[in-house]
């Protein structure tokens, strides 16, 4: 059965600080990868999504992810940290017209 | 364009009772997809419409049912709610073309169930 496992539950960050964000997924046909966030009390925002290609991608808000097959990892990178950033980060995993398959999200937390 | 509308943004409900949710997709995409989000469990997919059809469904009871409308607006249904039907409820829409649809949230219906 497909699965996303996101190993860290809660990040803290500084302010201008790199970030990354791990996803390891099992999946058994080619993955579409994707990363959402979410703010307290609101729906997902799309990041970003892989479906082929060129295995850096670009999101928005400053944020890429690498698809890396070999070690079946989509990690979302941000080199500079802003306080707005805070959220919670899922990453999820689906293909054709199957259901996404969510992982249980990061909390990233952002000081100063 | 506008995006995912939900309706109500917030609902209390008690034990027994049951629940209509309500979504508005984006102008133009064809499939529903509705999630629920709860702390413990995450986000767990419940159904997808398309064209007025389920096309999936997830592991949930049969109390969770749902029907999509001829304008792509689709609703979600909860009978006999429990305590733990407690939950935020994301639909999600998308183009359903060929491939992997981008799947679209809207700001979820927070559901209280006492």
């Amino acid at each position: 059965a497909q699965s996303v496992t996101q190993p860290d539950i809660h990040i803290t960050v500084s302010e201008g600080a790199s970030l990354e964000l791990r996803c390891n997924y099992s999946y058994g046909a080619t993955p579409y990868l994707f990363w959402y966030v979410q703010s307290p009390g609101q729906g997902l925002q799309l990041l970003l999504k892989y479906f082929s290609g060129d295995t850096l991608v670009q999101g928005i808000k400053g944020f890429e992810a690498e698809f890396k097959r070999s070690q079946s990892s989509f990690n979302l990178r941000k080199p500079s940290v802003h306080w707005s950033d805070a959220a919670e980060y899922f990453c999820a995993v689906g293909s054709g017209n199957t259901p996404l398959v969510f992982g249980k999200g990061t909390r990233l937390s952002v000081i100063a | 364009k506008a995006g995912v509308t939900q309706t109500p943004r917030y609902l209390i409900k008690t034990r027994g009772q049951q629940v209509t949710l309500s979504c508005s997709p984006i102008s133009g995409h064809r499939s529903v997809s509705w999630y629920q989000q709860t702390p413990g469990q995450g986000l767990q997919f419940l159904f997808e419409y398309f064209s007025e059809t389920q096309r999936n469904k997830g592991n949930f009871p049969g109390r969770f049912s749902g029907r999509q409308f001829s304008n792509s607006r689709s609703e979600m249904n909860v009978s006999t709610l429990e305590l733990g039907d407690s939950a935020l409820y994301l639909c999600a829409s998308g183009i359903a073309g060929e491939g992997t649809d981008t799947q679209y949230f809207g700001p979820g219906t927070r559901l209280t169930v006492l």
